[in-house]
């Protein structure tokens, strides 16, 4: 089955650049969504298809996704943005959908 | 306003059986795959299964951690999703959330309930 792999925690001072990656065989050919999870709630999608952002969600939220990583770029980051971040992909082989272990973003 | 607003959860045996229900609004939903996504204490999230749309087929998909134990229907008519679960395990033990995309496989969980609590324990 189909693997992504997250560093469990990233930690970034307030007004930093937070890097959050995704390691997956080869996907770059798959499409790639991130989810941000705060304590007691439920997931919220912040990317999708990459690198496009929902309505609602801050411009400082960017995705990019190469060869074998994808990754969420939270710039300025705020207070508010500590939160779990979770990739997720569609297997085409197994048509199963599968999250990435999330990381745990620390605003310092 | 787009709410996905799950029932059903509760103790249960091991063994025991549990029925889920998925209460939908604000979208679309005969032509929506929903989803079940888990998430055990503490623990990240793991995808449970999929029922697609009628226009493909209402075919399903199940992790392996459930297939054959879990199965999800939907009633088009209620706009609502279930998740029938039989043979519980204590490792089922976990917040089960609602979710739904658009229409392709590749599509995102774009929108999310709230979460029902199972808790499987003796």
């Amino acid at each position: 089955s189909y693997v992504l792999t997250q560093p469990p925690s990233v930690s970034v001072a307030p007004g930093k650049t937070a890097r959050i990656t995704c390691g997956g065989n080869n996907i770059g050919s798959k499409s790639v969504h991130w989810y941000q999870q705060k304590p007691g709630q439920a997931p919220v999608l912040v990317i999708y298809y990459d690198s496009d952002r929902p309505s609602g969600i801050p411009e400082r939220f960017s995705g990019s996704n190469s060869g074998n990583t994808a990754t969420l770029t939270i710039s300025r980051v705020e207070a508010g943005d500590e939160a779990d971040y979770y990739c997720q992909v569609w297997d085409s082989s197994s048509d199963h959908h599968v999250f990435g272990g999330g990381t745990k973003l620390t605003v310092l | 306003e787009v709410q996905l607003v799950e029932s059903g959860g509760g103790l249960v045996q091991p063994g025991g059986s549990l029925k889920l229900s998925c209460a939908a609004s604000g979208f679309t939903f005969s032509g929506s795959a929903m989803h079940w996504v888990r998430q055990a204490s503490g623990k990240g999230l793991e995808w449970v299964g999929r029922i697609r749309s009628k226009a493909n087929s209402y075919a399903t998909a199940y992790a392996a951690s459930v297939k054959g134990r879990f199965t999800i229907s939907r009633d088009d008519s209620k706009n609502t999703a279930y998740l029938q679960m039989n043979s519980l395990k204590t490792e089922d033990t976990a917040v089960y959330y609602c979710t739904r995309s658009y229409s392709s496989s590749s599509d995102p969980f774009d929108y999310w309930g709230q979460g029902t609590l199972v808790t499987v324990s003796s």
